[in-house]
């Protein structure tokens, strides 16, 4: 059970998108829907911001999207915001099991 | 809307037992999967195992040998133990709750810091 590979920082200038990759295997990024990303700012707890690959829970801004294709997800954040500076991380579940990526830095320039 | 919050010593002896208590509050803890996840100073974030109101576990096979997690419904509140704790575990502990069975976490504690330290 290895960890999901992120990069380890994207930036952006404010208004222009960006993507964050999270590359796993057949056996779990690829091996189903059930791909997650969460958003976490300095001393807080982690939130949901898209579950099942690219669905948004309530609350959340459509600036944020996902997708994915084969053993790659991925996160778009449209419109960059000075709020969406934060560390932002991918997680797959698999057979009963959960696998976090290492984490990607977001900052905005 | 239901709250979880962590509670439990925040600095640990080399080998001794890490313990933690999860308290959930606004909502019944007889439903739903039930997570450990730590995140160590400055790293990123990793799942350490499941309970379900059933009182079925799963865990990371990364820690499975050191970790217990239980609940208990008639306190509305979950545990975890793990064992023979080094500096290595240092780490901030979060307690959360799944949604959609158990394919995302819907829900967080705040957070506690744990130091293993002599």
């Amino acid at each position: 059970q290895s960890a999901l590979t992120q990069p380890a920082s994207v930036s952006g200038s404010p208004g222009q998108s960006i993507t964050i990759s999270c590359t796993g295997t057949s056996s779990d990024v690829g091996s189903n829907q059930f791909v997650s990303w969460y958003q976490q700012h300095p001393g807080k707890a982690p939130k949901l911001m898209i579950y099942d690959v690219s669905n948004r829970p309530s609350g959340v801004s459509n600036r944020f999207s996902g997708s994915k294709s084969g053993n790659t997800a991925s996160l778009t954040i449209s419109g960059l915001q000075v709020e969406d500076e934060a560390d932002y991380y991918c997680s797959s579940y698999v057979s009963n099991s959960v696998i976090f990526g290492g984490g990607t830095k977001v900052t905005v320039l | 809307q239901v709250q979880l919050q962590e509670s439990g010593p925040g600095l640990v002896k080399p080998s001794e037992t890490l313990s933690l208590t999860c308290s959930v509050s606004g909502g019944s803890i007889s439903s739903y999967y039930w997570s450990w996840i730590r995140q160590p100073p400055g790293k990123g974030l990793e799942w350490i195992g499941y309970v379900y109101y059933s009182g079925t576990t799963n865990y990371n096979p990364s820690l499975k040998s050191r970790v217990t997690i239980s609940l208990d419904t008639s306190k509305n509140h979950f545990s975890l133990k793990l064992s023979s704790v080094t500096a290595a575990d240092t780490a901030v502990y979060y307690c959360a709750r799944h949604g959609g069975g158990m394919t995302m976490v819907i829900g967080w504690g705040q957070g506690t810091l744990v130091t293993v330290s002599s």
